[in-house]
C-alpha cells in the first residue's frame, strides 16, 4: 500500500527558505508526486508536481532523488500567508487507481 | 466561470437521518472524488469516480453512498449506518484519475450531526 510520511508540523520565520520532506517508500514506478496546500476551512489547492529530479514554478521547487523514495517541497522566503497544511501525494494502485493524501505537514510562519 | 460548487456550506442533522451532499462541477472532469476531513487531520478518500455510471470505494466508504448518473454531479449520501458523521467533507475534480491529474477541490461542507 503506497503511503507518504511527512513531519506533522513545522515551525518558521518570514523571509526564511523551509524545506518539508515527505517519505514515500512504495511508490510506483510511473507514479508522480503531488504537493498542496490548504488553509483552514477550504479545500486544498494544488502546488507542484514532479516525477524526478528537480521541477520549479512560481511558488515552490520541487526535489527528488534518483530513487524517487521521497521529495522535498522547497517555499523561498516564506511570508505569514505560507501558514498552512502542506500534502505530499502519490498514488495507490492497489485494486485499481486512488490517490493517497498523507496526514500533512502543518507549517506556521511568525513574523 | 469554471470551477467545482458544493451545497450546503454548513448542515445539520439529526442522529438517524440520511443526509446528502451536493457537488457539482463544470470543468468537464472525468474524475471525481469525495474525501473526509476531521478536525487537525489529514484527507481520507470516501468514495471516486473515475467516469459516469462508474465509482469506486476509497478507504472510509462505510455509511457512505454516492451516485454518478451525470459527468457534472457526484452527490453523496451520507447514511444512519455512519457512526460518526459530524466533519468538513470535501469534493474534488481532475480531468483524469492518473497521478498527473490535478485536483480541483470545492469550498467544503462541514457537517454537524445534533
Amino acid at each position: 500500500l503506497a503511503k507518504t510520511t511527512q513531519p506533522i508540523s513545522m515551525d518558521s520565520y518570514e523571509g526564511q527558505e523551509v524545506n518539508i520532506t515527505c517519505s514515500h517508500n512504495n511508490i510506483a514506478t510511473n507514479d508522480y508526486i503531488t504537493w498542496y496546500q490548504q488553509f483552514p476551512s477550504q479545500g486544498p489547492r494544488f502546488i507542484i508536481q514532479g516525477y524526478k529530479t528537480k521541477v520549479t514554478n512560481e511558488v515552490a521547487s520541487l526535489f527528488i532523488p534518483a530513487d524517487r523514495k521521497s521529495s522535498t517541497l522547497s517555499l523561498p522566503r516564506v511570508s505569514l500567508s505560507d501558514t498552512a497544511v502542506y500534502y505530499c501525494l502519490v498514488g495507490d494502485y492497489t485494486g485499481g487507481f486512488k490517490t493517497i493524501f498523507g496526514a500533512g505537514t502543518r507549517l506556521f510562519v511568525k513574523a | 466561470d469554471g470551477g467545482i460548487t458544493q451545497s450546503p456550506k454548513y448542515l445539520f442533522r439529526k442522529e438517524g437521518q440520511n443526509v446528502t451532499l451536493s457537488c457539482e462541477q463544470n470543468l468537464n472532469h472525468d474524475a471525481m472524488y469525495w474525501y473526509r476531513q476531521d478536525p487537525g487531520q489529514g484527507l481520507r478518500l470516501i468514495y471516486y469516480s473515475q467516469i459516469v455510471n462508474d465509482f469506486q470505494k476509497g478507504d472510509i466508504a462505510e455509511g457512505y453512498s454516492v451516485s454518478r448518473e451525470k459527468k457534472e454531479s457526484f452527490p453523496l449520501t451520507v447514511t444512519s449506518a455512519q457512526k460518526n458523521p459530524t466533519a468538513f467533507y470535501l469534493c474534488a475534480s481532475s480531468i483524469g484519475s492518473g497521478s498527473t491529474n490535478e485536483q480541483f477541490f470545492g469550498p467544503g461542507t462541514r457537517l454537524t450531526v445534533l
